[in-house]
């Protein structure tokens, strides 16, 4: 039991070009997040999934899209990569909306843009 | 007002003493209430839930007061290893997210 995977961990990338994290879980969660964390700002939220082909927009969705074809697998998209997206990004899923139900977060990838 | 406000720190406390952290959330409608906490380049992790009746877990105590939508965190006897960020974490049920909603944490120091 894995619990939650990223991949990769660590990213150097130049302005304008495109990537794409994988985030995987192995414990059936319904709920899938990814945020990312900067210094002095905390974790903000920038796409989340309730189930398997469905995703919504969180806090700071601008730049990023994310796409939930398999259960397990969420992944998330830059197109066009700014030095702005410069961050620590972390996935994270929860069995559900539960008052009680744990998240769980991956490692964190960590991205520079140049 | 920010959804789930805490003291930023840094806490720089010796060994052995005893620390409190406490968190403000703004929506009357939150339901499930967590400490987590984060280790340096590390991902957060759960550290306990907060009960209405307070509860805790070895030197680990938490209090829930919804009339003043406030949380709090004791630990007794720092460790060195204690050293991390607690983020306080609100569950606000029934939302359109229905996620949890973080603080931005506060640093403790356990110095020797």
């Amino acid at each position: 039991n894995a619990g939650v995977t990223q991949t990769p961990k660590f990213r150097v990338l130049k302005t304008g070009q495109s990537m794409t994290l994988l985030c995987a879980q192995d414990m059936n969660h319904e709920y899938m997040y990814w945020y990312r964390q900067d210094p002095g700002m905390g974790l903000r939220l920038i796409h989340y999934s309730v189930g398997e082909g469905t995703t919504a927009k969180g806090e700071v969705p601008d730049g990023y899209n994310v796409s939930r074809l398999k259960k397990q697998n969420f992944l998330l998209g830059l197109e066009s990569a700014a030095p702005s997206q410069t961050s620590v990004y972390f996935c994270a899923s929860r069995p559900g909306a539960g008052a009680v139900d744990e998240q769980y977060f991956g490692p964190g990838t960590r991205l520079t843009v140049t | 007002r920010k959804e789930v406000e805490q003291d930023p720190g840094p806490f720089n406390v010796p060994e052995g003493a005893t620390v409190a952290f406490n968190c403000t959330y703004s929506n009357s409608a939150s339901q499930s209430f967590f400490w987590y906490r984060q280790d340096c380049r590390k991902e957060p992790k759960l550290l306990m839930s907060v009960y209405s009746s307070g509860n805790e877990d070895g030197r680990f105590t938490a209090q829930l007061n919804r009339a003043s939508q406030y949380i709090s965190l004791l630990i007794r006897d720092s460790k060195l290893s204690d050293s991390a960020t607690y983020l306080c974490v609100v569950n606000v049920y029934g939302g359109s997210q229905g996620n949890l909603i973080f603080g931005k944490g506060t640093k403790l120091s356990v110095k020797p």
